[in-house]
């Protein structure tokens, strides 16, 4: 059974920190990474995908991707309270290409 | 307008209705997905659907029935389901399947009751 780990937290981290939430996989062959953004009743929302390993900066967001450790990171800088939400890591399955979901990680920034 | 629309937002059913979802994607893709969310659990792939023949049927129960007419819409119909079905039901499309991003509608918060 292909996987996808991560801490379910809380994470909190104070507003203005930069807050770091992880992710390991376990289907060595998997080729795209992505990290959604889901608050409480909502639905996923994309915020980065990542296909190749290094480093990915968008705004706030850097996403990180280590192939070799079947790793991959997101790190938000200067956190606002309005980024606690819960972060699905998601993969693709090298087999099928369908996506496989962690069960998240809950981030709590305090104001 | 969004990119994945789902119908109804909220829907609260007795074990022996039946009710569809209905989902809609104006992004142009090839690839469209249902999930089911519980507390507490992954995303739990259901079928997907590429151009509009359906490629994965991940063992749900026959309770649960989908059918894509054409590459922009998505129903899930529901028939006796039980309580332990009350859940958000997601939608999603991708341009093809995998690969590239997907992107969820709305959701549906479907309690049986």
């Amino acid at each position: 059974q292909k996987e996808v780990e991560q801490n379910s937290g809380p994470l909190s981290v104070p507003e203005g920190a930069i807050a770091s939430l992880n992710c390991t996989y376990s289907d060595r062959g998997s080729q795209s990474f992505f990290w959604y953004r889901q608050y409480s009743g909502k639905s996923p929302e994309l915020i980065m995908s990542i296909y190749s390993n290094g480093d990915k900066e968008d705004g706030r967001f850097t996403a990180q991707l280590n192939k070799a450790s079947q790793y991959v990171s997101l790190l938000i800088r200067d956190s606002q309270p309005s980024d606690s939400a819960t972060y699905l890591c998601a993969v693709t399955d090298s087999g099928t290409y369908k996506y496989i979901f962690g069960t998240g990680t809950r981030l709590k920034v305090l104001a | 307008e969004t990119g994945v629309t789902q119908t109804p937002r909220h829907l609260v059913m007795g074990m022996t209705n039946k009710k569809s979802l209905k989902c809609e994607q104006h992004l142009g893709h090839n690839a469209m997905y249902w999930y089911k969310q519980s507390a507490k659990k992954p995303l739990e792939l259901m079928f997907v659907y590429s151009l509009e023949e359906r490629v994965e049927n991940n063992s749900v129960p026959s309770r649960f029935s989908p059918e894509c007419p054409n590459s922009s819409h998505l129903f899930l119909h529901l028939h006796t389901l039980q309580p332990e079905d009350s859940a958000l039901y997601l939608c999603a499309s991708s341009q093809d399947v995998g690969g590239r991003e997907a992107f969820f509608g709305q959701g549906t918060r479907l309690t049986v009751v």
